[in-house]
């Protein structure tokens, strides 16, 4: 089974900063990584997948990218709404798994 | 509205069952694979078992082998979760989820693009 950590647990930043995000992986996955983020009473929703394709309307500022351990979600600007939890989550071979999650805060 | 609605969640005790639905509207259902994912704050985001869209593939995450069964009914756009033998780790909000790809430099890329708003299951005496 493929362990994703991901670092740090909790990001505190301002609106207008950027935000990197790390995600390490217990074997080598290639780029079958994707990124999801979650808000509060929300579910989650598609950023990244592919370690660096960005899903259908996410905006630019959402950037990821890595191969093989290590990946690297970056928000090069934080818009209020951008303050939630990010998971990062691999399809390389089953089980799927998913990081515990990196929650950004103000 | 391109939807996944889930129902059936409630309060059980150790060892009794559970069949979770997920109801999908205004997609071809039967052109995706699909998930279970559950969620819990202590061990966050877990994927449970996969569906091949014609129900040929079925995979599981291995603490729920023999206990739980994903199927799918095509001609009804509905994705179902039979859940025996529960256990107290078993208590989660338990997501329906469409998996989607993409095929990138010959390779094929899956990812959860639609998820339900879950539905609370809890394992307690």
């Amino acid at each position: 089974e493929v362990v994703l950590t991901q670092s740090p647990g909790t990001l505190s930043l301002s609106p207008g900063e950027r935000a990197t995000l790390s995600c390490r992986a217990s074997h080598n996955i290639g780029s079958f990584l994707a990124w999801y983020q979650q808000k509060p009473g929300q579910v989650p929703r598609l950023l990244i997948y592919a370690a660096s394709s960005r899903a259908t309307g996410i905006p630019d500022r959402f950037s990821g990218s890595g191969s093989g351990t290590d990946f690297t979600l970056t928000i090069s600007r934080l818009e209020p709404e951008d303050f939630a939890v990010y998971y990062c989550q691999q399809y390389s071979g089953s089980p799927w798994t998913f990081g515990q999650g990196t929650k950004v805060e103000i | 509205e391109v939807q996944l609605v889930e129902s059936g969640g409630g309060l059980v005790q150790p060892g009794e069952s559970l069949r979770l639905s997920c109801a999908a509207s205004d997609f071809t259902f039967s052109n995706y694979w699909m998930s279970w994912v559950r969620q819990t704050p202590g061990k966050g985001l877990e994927w449970v078992a996969n569906v091949k869209q014609d129900g040929s593939e079925k995979y599981y995450v291995d603490s729920v082998k023999g206990r739980f069964t994903i199927s799918r009914d095509n001609a009804k756009n509905s994705l179902y979760l039979q859940m025996n033998s529960l256990r107290a780790e078993d208590t989660a909000v338990y997501y329906c989820a469409r998996v989607d790809g993409a095929s990138l430099g010959g390779l094929s890329h899956w990812y959860f693009d639609l998820w339900g708003r879950g539905t609370l299951v809890t394992v307690s005496s």
